[in-house]
């Protein structure tokens, strides 16, 4: 257990919807990464914020968006959904003050766009 | 970001050691190599970095040339449960505020351990 947490695991939904994934980090990590993982892409890192503000921008589509809150959980808000967008999408976290970067990710949201 | 080249697959017989290798020929001085694995679907695991020095931990150890262009993860006991897709990643050190901390993967070896 790596003490991130995500959910839901599983998400079902159809084309053209909008639809919410939440991540907590650990306890005291500031730092949280989003990464999508599709057969053809691999895993792609998205977004990436700490303590509130985005940090760094990976191949994130403008049809999602992503935010972190003033208790560090954060939120990957997708939409007009396609069927492309069906992944598995994680979260990590990383410890904060540290140069070298170990990140704990999460179990992942497998969304299926039908 | 040096890039990395590692096999595309290996076997390994159970109990013994996997040697994983990876190239980074353009790595730079400060750039450390990480090693992560994914576990079918799971989320990614980390294992190991180092910088210069070999290292070692509970799960693995690495070994870095001298000339820093290459390094081989050595898992010296392998069992089923290390059948995973093994990462070798190069990046440098995190900055104040935690920029350059996103990883990039590759594709990864895709490592079989076989009873």
């Amino acid at each position: 257990d790596s003490g991130v947490t995500q959910t839901p695991k599983h998400l079902i939904t159809a084309t053209g919807q909008r639809v919410t994934l939440r991540c907590s980090p650990r306890s005291g990590d500031l730092s949280v990464y989003w990464y999508q993982q599709s057969l053809d892409q691999g895993l792609q890192f998205l977004i990436q914020y700490y303590n509130g503000e985005e940090r760094a921008k990976g191949n994130i589509l403008e049809r999602f968006s992503a935010q972190q809150f003033p208790d560090l959980h954060s939120e990957l808000n997708l939409s007009s959904l396609e069927l492309g967008d069906s992944a598995l999408y994680f979260c990590a976290s990383s410890e904060t003050g540290v140069r070298y970067n170990e990140q704990f990710f999460g179990p992942g949201t497998r969304l299926t766009v039908l | 970001d040096a890039k990395t080249t590692q096999p595309t697959s290996m076997d390994c017989a159970e109990g013994r050691a996997a040697n994983l290798p990876c190239n980074h020929s353009t790595i730079s001085g400060n750039e450390y190599v990480y090693w992560y694995r994914q576990i079918h679907s799971q989320g990614p695991q980390y294992i190991i970095h180092g910088l210069k020095n070999n290292e070692t931990n509970e799960m693995a150890s690495l070994i870095i040339t001298e000339d820093r262009k290459s390094s081989t993860l050595i898992l010296p006991h392998a069992t089923l449960r290390d059948t995973a897709v093994y990462y070798c990643i190069v990046r440098g050190p995190m900055n104040y505020g935690g920029s350059q901390g996103n990883l990039i993967f590759g594709k990864g070896t895709k490592l079989s351990v076989k009873p």
